[in-house]
């Protein structure tokens, strides 16, 4: 089974806060990671936490960290049309050299 | 400005042809990744390399092939055994010394097998 679990899709109104989930399966995780990616580009590290970590808030992005249940949610407060994007969730530990292990990507729609 | 350029960003080819796509970084990262993405499946990581002149198999490194002759450069062989080749491919790096795992992307390769 997938190590990152994630669904697919998630819509919500311009100005609403969007809540995106995942799980994940290894305990040892290290670090967990946010990464967008716009159409047709690459992806870009939104923020991380580490595993030691409850919470981490960078300015509209809020990521909680749930370690006994192995959940991670990553809010957007006064979501934009610019915030419509795919969102990975994505875990790593150092003893497997940093790899990110990857969901399968969120797909956030801002409607107007 | 530093980053990761991939060439082409689309690519035709016909079946039982071999094709290169190419993955430079000037960000001076020991590690690079190659990554292919198809429609709600994520990222599957294909090959990897840590150094140059060594590289190993990722998830799914049949049908692909890679060299890493300098720190510089990560080029991605599709062969003619890659059974469904058609997908966006994504090369990625990271920092040696890294305390975070960040990895950084390029903007992605789309490959149709015509």
């Amino acid at each position: 089974g997938e190590d990152v679990e994630q669904s697919l899709f998630l819509s919500v109104r311009e100005g609403d806060s969007s809540v995106i989930n995942c799980t994940y399966t290894d305990s040892s995780s290290t670090y967990l990671y946010w990464y967008k990616q716009e159409p047709g580009a690459g992806l870009q590290l939104l923020t991380y936490i580490f595993s030691n970590m409850d919470m981490k808030q960078d300015q509209r992005l809020t990521v909680l960290l749930n370690k006994k249940d192995k959940h991670l949610s990553l809010r957007i407060a006064d979501t934009q049309t610019g915030d419509s994007a795919i969102y990975f969730c994505a875990e790593s530990t150092p003893g497997g050299s940093y790899i990110p292990t990857f969901g399968r990507g969120t797909s956030l729609i801002v409607h107007p | 400005d530093g980053g990761i350029t991939q060439s082409p960003k689309y690519l035709f080819r016909k079946e039982g042809q071999n094709v290169t796509l190419s993955c430079e970084q000037n960000l001076n990262h020991d590690a690079m990744y190659w990554y292919r993405q198809d429609p709600g499946q994520g990222l599957r990581l294909i090959y990897y390399s840590q150094i140059v002149n060594d590289f190993q198999k990722g998830d799914i490194a049949e049908g692909y092939s890679v060299s890493r002759e300098k720190k510089e450069s990560f080029p991605l062989t599709v062969t003619s055994a890659q059974k469904n080749p058609t997908a966006f491919y994504l090369c990625a790096s990271m920092r040696g010394q890294t305390n975070t795992g960040e990895l950084f992307f390029g903007e992605g390769s789309r490959l149709t097998v015509l």
